[in-house]
């Protein structure tokens, strides 16, 4: 079955720079690759999503790239605010099938002023 | 987007006894659910896929006898966690697919599990 590794499992930033998770997977089947954030004893929020068929997405300060030849994926996260700070999970599955998540172990942000 | 409710959000149970926990898609139907264990400080694990009208689909590890998962309408399903030991003590959360082919999954709110 598909294995999704996921570092740092922590990262302190300052407020104002940018933040980058990584994650790699081992199914090359998998084609959707989503960033959730999860606050403490709360439920995943999605924040971006990637597709296969593209090797970059922006939305706003969050951008998530792709390479699928090395089977990788990363989040970006710039101007990095207090709010910010949370856990956020990788994950990978083969959409189209009835989606079964794998997800990475987590990255703990912690933005500071 | 697409709405999931879980409840109860917290509960306290003795030791032995069963718990029933409720997955919703409120503005959606959802052939298909996921159920998710999440233990402190860890990631998210799927446990199984509960499909309408059939058997749920159970992760290896997971005892299909003592967590059953029952998916009676295309809006609900249910995790019963039987006799309940502090280990099975945790964070369960469910999820949902809107559309057949999207990927995107929309998570319950979660609920606590605390085994005394």
């Amino acid at each position: 079955g598909e294995n999704v590794e996921q570092h740092p499992s922590t990262l302190s930033v300052q407020e104002g720079d940018s933040a980058v998770i990584k994650c790699t997977y081992s199914d090359s089947a998998s084609n959707y690759f989503p960033w959730y954030k999860q606050e403490l004893g709360k439920r995943p929020q999605l924040i971006i999503d990637i597709r296969s068929n593209v090797g970059e997405k922006k939305d706003q300060r969050i951008a998530v790239t792709l390479n699928k030849t090395a089977k990788h994926f990363s989040l970006h996260i710039t101007e990095t605010q207090p709010e910010d700070s949370a856990v956020y999970f990788c994950a990978a599955s083969i959409a189209g099938t009835a989606s079964k998540l794998t997800f990475g172990t987590g990255t703990r942000l912690q933005v500071t002023l | 987007g697409a709405v999931v409710s879980q409840h109860p959000s917290r509960v306290i149970c003795k030791s032995g006894t069963s718990v029933k926990i409720e997955c919703r898609s409120l503005d959606f139907q959802a052939t298909t659910m996921f159920w998710y264990r999440q233990f402190p400080k860890q990631s998210l694990m799927l446990m199984a896929t509960s499909n309408e009208g059939s058997k749920a689909t159970y992760e290896q590890g997971v005892e299909k006898d003592k967590f059953l998962i029952n998916h009676a309408s295309l809006t609900l399903s249910t995790l019963t966690v039987t006799s309940a030991h502090p280990e099975d003590s945790s964070f369960y959360i469910c999820s949902a697919q809107q559309g057949s082919n999207t990927g995107e999954l929309f998570f319950g709110e979660g609920s606590r599990l605390t085994v005394l």
